[in-house]
This record gives C-alpha cells, structure tokens and sequence, in this order.
C-alpha cells in the first residue's frame, strides 16, 4: 500500500536560512507526488508536483522539491525562508488505482524565528 | 473560478444532532473527495465520488457518516447523531480526475460537537 512519511513535526528555522523538508514515500512504481501548504484556519494549496521528466520540480513562493527515486524521496527546499512561509506543509503522494486519490504525510510544521 | 466552495464555515452543535456539511466542487471537476483533519490522525480520506457516484467510503468511520453526491456541482456530507469525537476540521476537494493531477481544495468546515 501507498504510504507517506514525514520524519519531522515541527522545524524552526531563522527567517533568510534555507529549508529542507522531509519526504519519503512507499510505492511500487513511479509515483505523482505533491507537496501542499496550509495556513491556519485555511485549507490546502498545491505548492509543486512531480509527474515525470525532470527530478527537479518549481513551484510556487519560491519552493522547489527533488524527486530522489534510489531514496524514495522527495524533499522541500527553499534558500531564504520568509515569515509569512510558517505554516503546515503537507507530503502527498497519488494513488495507484483510478481513484487518483491524494494519500497525504501527517506534515510538518514550519516555524520561522525573526 | 471561485474554487471548491464549503459551507458553513463553522459548525457549532450539541451532542446527538445532525450535522450536514455542503460542498460545490470545481466547475469541470469529475472526481470530489471529503477529508477529516484532526490533531491525532491528521488528514484522513472519508470518501470519494467519481461522476457523482460513491467508488470509496473505505475511510467512513461509521454508519453515522453518510454522503452524497446528487449532482456535478453539490455534495454533503451528513452526520446523525454527531459525537463530541466528531469534532475536526472536514475538507472538500476536486479534481479533474487524471492521472498526476492535483486536488484543489476547500477552506473547510470547523466542526465542534459539544
């Protein structure tokens, strides 16, 4: 079965330091994975998405995330935090069958010091 | 496109009432599922509709919860009687139901079952 781990529940970093998020994955062909953002009170908003080609995916607010098959990853970076990037960022990985259902990580809360 | 739209945005409701939740998925959107967030099981997927037909209630916690799709462009979710443990934040989310693709979702409905 599909499944998704992110290893860190909380990080803190200092506002302008760089920022790797941790993603692995478990399926048994190439996955479509996701990563998405929430706010408080707010709901999810796709940050970037791997489907296939290049390993390394853009997205939005200046994230980019690298698809690393031999690790069953698939990491957030970002080289300068912002403030206004703390928030909850969610790993999702896309279902096997016709459903295309998105299996999400339990997340990891970003905390950004000033 | 004003995105997937859920109503209420709160819910405040005394033990043992119905509760229904309402969803508008995405003009265009074929595929609609309902998610429940909570601090301790984080984002769970309860059901999901294909061309407005049930395909999943795997993750329907009990025969309390019922949804329904009657058309392209509204769904509910029920629950009758509501528990306090029913309390959570429930998502909405569409797609277009391809392989890859993403799922848009609501701003949620805050549920509190006193």
């Amino acid at each position: 079965a599909q499944s998704v781990t992110q290893p860190d529940i909380h990080i803190t970093v200092s506002e302008g330091a760089s920022l790797e998020l941790r993603c692995n994955y478990s399926y048994g062909a190439t996955p479509y994975l996701f990563w998405y953002v929430q706010s408080p009170g707010q709901g999810l908003q796709l940050l970037l998405k791997y489907f296939s080609g290049d390993t390394l995916v853009q997205g939005i607010k200046g994230f980019e995330a690298e698809f690393k098959r031999s690790q069953s990853s698939f990491n957030l970076r970002k080289p300068s935090v912002h403030w206004s990037d703390a928030a909850e960022y969610f790993c999702a990985v896309g279902a096997a069958d016709s459903s295309y259902k998105l299996i999400f990580g339990s997340g990891t809360r970003l905390l950004v010091r000033p | 496109d004003a995105g997937v739209i859920q109503s209420p945005r709160h819910e405040v409701t005394e033990m043992g009432q119905e509760v229904t939740l309402r969803c508008k998925p995405i003009s265009g959107h074929n595929s609609l599922f309902w998610y429940r967030q909570t601090m301790m099981r984080g984002l769970e997927l309860l059901i999901y509709f294909n061309n407005n037909v049930p395909i999943d209630d795997s993750g329907m916690p009990e025969d309390r919860f019922s949804a329904k799709m009657p058309n392209a462009s509204f769904s509910t979710l029920k629950i009758q009687p509501s528990e306090p443990r029913d309390s959570a934040v429930y998502f909405c989310a569409s797609s277009i139901g391809q392989p890859g693709t993403e799922a848009f979702f609501g701003q949620g409905t805050r549920l509190t079952v006193v």
